[in-house]
C-alpha cells in the first residue's frame, strides 16, 4: 500500500487549496479513505471520511461547510477541497486507507501518506 | 466521545515494561485503536479492535480494556519504540484521537 500526498502550499487566509492523494498497491475503489490532519507539534485531528462509492461523506465540525472531500475511482486518488482557509487551518494533512473493504462503519486507519503540509500565513 | 489518555509523556528505559491508559467519556465497547508515530512520519496502526495486533508489529504490543478503559503495553522496550503513542475511537462519528502520550529514553 503506497499512498502519497500532494497540493500543500503556503496560501493566505480566506484563499482555497485542493489536496489529492494518489493510492496505490491496493483496490482503492473497495475502500473508504480518510483525511486526518495535524498541527505543528500537535496532535491528530480527524478532518473527513468518504465511502468506498463515494456517496457517504462525513465532516468534521472545523471542516464542515469549508472543505470538500472527494474521490475518483478511476485513477485511483482521493481529493480534499479547502476553501475560505484560517491560521488555524495549518497543519500537515494525511490521507488514511480503512481497514476493512465496503465498511460504512466509522473506520480504523490501517495506512497512512506521509502527509502534505499546509501553511495559512 | 472524548478520549483522554495518561500519562501525557513518560520517561523510561530501554527493556522497562510500560502502559499507557485511554479513557473514553462514554462506552465505546472495544471500538478503539492504537497508533504509532515518530516525528515527522506518518502514524503506524498497532491495535485495533482494543486488542487485536496489527499483522507485522512486534509480540512485545498488547492492548487491552472494553468500554470507557482501555490500555496499551509494551512489555520490553525496544529503542525503536521511542515515539508518540495516540488512541482513536471508532465507535462513532466524529473520528476521535487523544491527545497522545510521548514516550522518552
Amino acid at each position: 500500500v503506497q499512498l502519497l500526498e500532494s497540493g500543500g502550499n503556503v496560501v493566505q487566509p480566506g484563499e482555497s487549496l485542493t489536496l489529492s492523494c494518489v493510492a496505490s498497491g491496493f483496490p482503492f475503489s473497495s475502500y473508504a479513505m480518510t483525511w486526518v490532519r495535524q498541527a505543528p507539534g500537535k496532535g491528530l485531528e480527524w478532518v473527513a471520511s468518504v465511502s468506498n462509492s463515494g456517496d457517504n461523506i462525513q465532516y468534521s465540525d472545523s471542516a464542515r461547510g469549508r472543505f470538500t472531500i472527494s474521490r475518483d475511482n478511476s485513477k485511483n486518488t482521493l481529493f480534499l477541497h479547502m476553501t475560505s482557509l484560517r491560521l488555524e487551518d495549518s497543519a500537515t494533512f494525511h490521507c488514511a486507507k480503512t481497514m476493512f473493504p465496503y465498511s460504512g462503519a466509522p473506520p480504523t486507519l490501517d495506512s497512512w501518506g506521509q502527509g502534505s503540509l499546509v501553511i495559512v500565513s | 466521545i472524548q478520549l483522554t489518555q495518561s500519562p501525557s509523556s513518560l520517561s523510561a528505559f530501554v527493556g522497562d515494561r510500560v502502559t499507557i491508559t485511554c479513557r473514553a467519556s462514554q462506552s465505546i465497547g472495544i471500538s478503539l485503536a492504537w497508533y504509532q508515530q515518530d516525528p515527522g512520519k506518518a502514524p503506524k496502526l498497532l491495535v485495533y479492535s482494543a486488542s487485536s495486533v496489527q499483522t507485522g508489529v512486534p509480540s512485545r504490543f498488547s492492548g487491552a480494556g472494553a468500554g470507557t478503559d482501555f490500555t496499551l503495553t509494551i512489555s520490553r522496550l525496544q529503542p525503536e519504540d521511542f515515539a508518540s503513542y495516540y488512541c482513536q475511537q471508532f465507535h462513532r462519528y466524529p473520528l476521535t484521537f487523544g491527545q497522545g502520550t510521548r514516550l522518552e529514553i
